[in-house]
């Protein structure tokens, strides 16, 4: 079975620019959490999507969005980017009453 | 708001110690506990879960069990690996409700990184 997979492993982008990352769930998952792992600062929740909606957001700007799919990727975007942006993104899919798996992250890098 | 401690590492241990790393939790109600473990340019892996006070999560010889009194969820080794170097992260979530959170909803600790020598 595969597991959760996202894309692109890594990104650089310039400051200011956009960026937009995927994760594919595992099958048969509904729900979808993105994560950012800053450098010294640990795993910060982001965003969690289920049945195509969003159910839940952390203490992050706006410029911080993403969406739900029908087939249940998502998509996690961010615009303006901004040096401190510069993180590991970690997807990771689950149903609800489950434990979440995690994929192996889109490494961010704002210059 | 809820929030978790580890220990602050780096922890160094030699090959065949014992290990423990702790983790302290401040929540409302009664949340589930769980241990993940990141390997070096990996994602995270679920190493445990303890869902009710009193449980005792275990896997690959790690254990943890889930503490209401001192709202702690230590983990422990009887005998480390070098292959056990990573980073560690104690987690907690509210309980699953549907429509409401979610087990995948989680709060982490800083982590704490091991490093197993032969």
């Amino acid at each position: 079975e595969a597991g959760v997979t996202q894309s692109p492993t890594h990104l650089i982008k310039t400051r200011g620019q956009q960026a937009t990352l995927r994760c594919s769930p595992i099958s048969g998952h509904t729900s979808v959490y993105w994560y950012q792992q800053a450098l010294g600062l640990g795993l910060q929740f982001l965003l969690w999507y289920d049945e195509g909606e969003e159910r839940n957001r952390g203490n992050f700007p706006p410029r911080f969005s993403g969406r739900q799919f029908p087939n249940y990727s998502s998509e996690l975007n961010v615009n303006a980017l901004e040096l401190e942006d510069s993180a590991l993104y970690l997807c990771a899919s689950s149903l609800w009453y489950t434990e979440a798996f995690f994929g192996q992250g889109t490494r961010l890098t704002v210059v | 708001g809820n929030s978790v401690t580890q220990m602050e590492g780096p922890v160094t241990l030699s090959e065949e110690a014992f290990l423990t790393i702790n983790c302290t939790y401040t929540a409302t109600g009664y949340p589930s506990l769980f241990w993940y473990v990141q390997y070096p340019g990996e994602g995270l892996q679920l190493l445990l879960k303890a869902t009710k006070a009193d449980d005792k999560g275990s896997n690959k010889g790690f254990e943890a069990t889930y503490r209401k009194e001192t709202t702690s969820f230590h983990l422990e080794k009887g005998s480390v690996q070098v292959s056990d170097s990573a980073v560690y992260f104690c987690a907690l979530s509210e309980k699953a409700n549907a429509g409401g959170t979610s087990y995948g909803k989680l709060t982490f600790g800083q982590g704490t990184i091991l490093t197993v020598h032969p």
